[in-house]
């Protein structure tokens, strides 16, 4: 079974706000991924994590706190975030890092921020 | 360097007509990892192939066939009898084998495709 859920599915939080995103597993997948994906555009890799290790920080702004509690589970904290940060939020986990390792998705997260 | 071109942004067909997506891709690595996912209206991404760069052989899924060509740098995906429920954006991505490929996927920028009744 390739299932990857997430939690909320639709969130709109104010720039001050503090609010998390939630990703859950239970494939047994050790490496755990955020994307950000605007309108249009293909998804953009914000974070990996492998082994529960944050592998992976592609540059993205402090006010996106990614944590990793176990395997199963992927945690994504919004503190302070710009309407720009307006996007779908997509989790993926594939069975190993590296790239070539098939990446199955949840549902994402459509967050508003007003 | 790494590059996946959709070039089609649009296609649009009418039900039970047969669509091709083009996927063209350039690398400088002989072992590479070439991925379609379809994207539907609700979001999900949708995982629906992997092939290697040593396994030139077309596969076929139903109604989902692709075509995937080494002397042409090309990963082609046809629907045959498209179905509304086909409606969505297909990405072609690519992954390459090295410790430089930083568990980065290179994503095409996808095709949508409009399945008219």
């Amino acid at each position: 079974d390739t299932e990857v859920t997430q939690t909320p599915k639709h969130l709109v939080m104010g720039m001050t706000n503090k609010k998390s995103l939630k990703c859950e597993q239970h494939m047994g997948h050790r490496a755990m991924y955020w994307y950000k994906q605007k309108a249009k555009k293909p998804p953009e890799l914000m974070f990996v994590y492998s082994y529960e290790k944050l592998s992976i920080n592609e540059s993205v702004p402090s006010r996106f706190s990614p944590e990793c509690p176990n395997s199963s589970l992927l945690n994504l904290h919004l503190h302070a975030l710009q309407p720009e940060d307006s996007a779908l939020y997509l989790c993926a986990s594939s069975q190993w890092t590296g790239g070539t390792d098939t990446q199955y998705f949840g549902p994402g997260t459509r967050l508003t921020v007003l | 360097a790494q590059k996946v071109t959709q070039a089609q942004t649009e296609i649009s067909v009418v039900e039970k007509e047969d669509v091709t997506l083009d996927c063209v891709y350039e690398t400088r690595d002989t072992t590479y990892y070439l991925f379609w996912y379809k994207q539907p209206p609700s979001g999900e991404l949708v995982f629906l192939i992997r092939r290697n760069s040593f396994d030139e052989q077309n596969e076929i899924s139903g109604r989902y066939s692709w075509n995937f060509q080494k002397s042409t740098s090309s990963f082609n995906f046809t629907i045959t009898a498209s179905q509304v429920v086909d409606s969505a954006v297909y990405f072609c991505a690519l992954s390459e084998a090295t410790l430089d490929s930083n568990y980065q996927l290179i994503w095409g920028a996808g095709t949508k495709l409009i399945i008219k009744p």
